[in-house]
């Protein structure tokens, strides 16, 4: 299976600053026949189901905020948010999709300072 | 608009079994499948399985083979996700979500959640 690791595990933050989380996958996310990579973030706020916030690395799902970004290639994936704002607390999850067993990250709580 | 809803709270004891639904709405059941994910308490997400809308095909984690079974109803637009001889360490919150139609198509991606079952087993 493949195994993503995330960094760090706590993030708090002040409002309006930028963050970012890392992810990193055991091996490579880029599908042979297309050139995607295959890496989704989701986020999970409090008492709510998760939802998704980046798909394919770098696509915004539908009324995800443009503060929300993602980059990175082949095995390592960094998630990016501009200004963070209260709203944004919760658990950040990557994951892959390339293959199954879908596979997550463990999770980072971003909090407000 | 697109919804997954899932069935209510369930408590059951070791040993028994439990089988959760996720109805879909919105959209063309056929055209898609269902994720099953799970959450114990204070955990991380973890992967359950798959099942395709179109066919009923299934992909489902190696740490619950033989215990889990994933099944569609199209006359209903519902999915079910059923685990046997639960164990303490089963409770947890199952969420089902939309996604590929066919193992092979990565095109798909989790973009409809349902709120989640919460699932407790207890003695």
């Amino acid at each position: 299976d493949i195994v993503m690791t995330q960094t760090p595990l706590s993030l708090p933050v002040t409002p309006g600053e930028p963050a970012t989380i890392s992810c990193r996958s055991s091996q490579s996310l880029l599908g042979r026949d297309d050139g995607n990579v295959y890496l989704d973030w989701f986020l999970q706020k409090p008492g709510q189901s998760p939802q998704l916030l980046i798909y394919t690395l770098s696509h915004r799902a539908s009324g995800v905020p443009d503060r929300f970004s993602g980059t990175g290639e082949v095995t390592d994936f960094t998630l990016h948010i501009s200004r963070v704002e209260a709203e944004d607390v919760g658990l950040y999850y990557c994951m892959q999709r390339i293959e199954f067993p879908y596979t997550f990250g463990q999770g980072t709580r971003l909090e407000i300072k | 608009q697109v919804q997954l809803e899932q069935s209510g709270t369930e408590v059951k004891r070791p040993g028994a079994s439990v089988k959760v639904s996720c109805r879909a709405s919105g959209y063309r059941f056929a055209s898609y499948g269902i994720t099953w994910v799970r959450q114990a308490p204070g955990q991380g997400l973890e992967w359950m399985g798959w099942i395709s809308g179109y066919d009923a095909k299934t992909h489902y984690a190696q740490n619950l083979q033989g215990r889990l079974t994933m099944t569609t109803d199209t006359s209903t637009d519902t999915a079910y996700m059923e685990v046997r001889s639960l164990r303490s360490d089963d409770t947890a919150v199952y969420y089902c979500a939309r996604d590929r139609v066919y193992d092979g198509s990565l095109y798909y991606y989790m973009d409809v959640w349902g709120k989640g079952t919460t699932v407790t087993v207890s003695s």
